[in-house]
């Protein structure tokens, strides 16, 4: 089955802590992404790869690192987060076409920071 | 810089109501619109799409068309169902340069009632 999956699902830390979000495809997609939504502001892209090994920022990258090492996964890293950085997570991928990227999402990460 | 204007949520309907959720776009040149739909607990999901002025996407009853002249991506159902109750983002896609990058917009939940 074609699918996009994060881990964890669901996770609660503390000021400071570093984590990783992992996320991984299985359709050999060239680009993937990672966004997060909050409240009344939709979704925001935070980094996104072109292929393995380029990445680059996107809307609010502040706090955040990426790594693409490997063409299914693409980590989301949180090197000291904080309280602000609580969110729901979403990492999408797709082909690169010229007309647009139609992206599959993940099911999503929901971050508590304390 | 890009921009997605959704109408404001929530929008709640009888079923078999006439749906339309507004959505209009800033961007220079000619970007890709995409609706994309959020079931409650889950990722987005690509609802249809439209990569040219004029086209109209359409997928389970759902129609957008893509308006330049008054760039607007609208999206609507003739006769909604309890089932599509979920969050609906507008985005588009403009590569400028070698920056690929996707707006959403703040998206639109609808709830219809039987």
């Amino acid at each position: 089955e074609a699918q996009v999956t994060q881990n964890p699902r669901y996770l609660i830390t503390v000021t400071g802590k570093k984590l990783t979000v992992t996320c991984s495809q299985n359709m050999n997609h060239e680009y993937m992404s990672w966004y997060r939504q909050d409240p009344g502001l939709g979704l925001r892209q935070i980094y996104y790869s072109m292929n393995v090994e380029v990445t680059d920022k996107g809307d609010v990258p502040e706090g955040y690192k990426v790594s693409r090492k490997e063409k299914r996964n693409f980590p989301l890293i949180l090197e000291s987060p904080s309280p602000n950085q609580t969110s729901l997570y979403f990492c999408a991928s797709s082909l690169i076409r010229t007309s647009g990227y139609e992206q599959y999402f993940g099911p999503g990460t929901r971050l508590t920071v304390t | 810089g890009d921009s997605v204007t959704q109408m404001e949520g929530p929008v709640t309907l009888s079923e078999e109501a006439f749906l339309t959720i507004n959505c209009t776009y800033t961007a220079t040149g000619y970007p890709s619109l995409f609706w994309y739909v959020q079931y409650p607990g889950e990722g987005l999901q690509l609802l249809l799409k439209a990569t040219k002025a004029d086209d109209k996407g359409s997928n389970k009853g759902f129609e957008a068309t893509y308006r330049k002249e008054t760039t607007s991506f609208h999206l609507e159902k003739g006769s909604v169902q309890v089932s599509d109750s979920a969050v609906y983002f507008c985005a588009l896609f403009r590569p400028s340069g070698g920056y690929q990058k996707v707006t959403f917009g703040t998206g639109t939940k609808l709830q219809v009632i039987p």
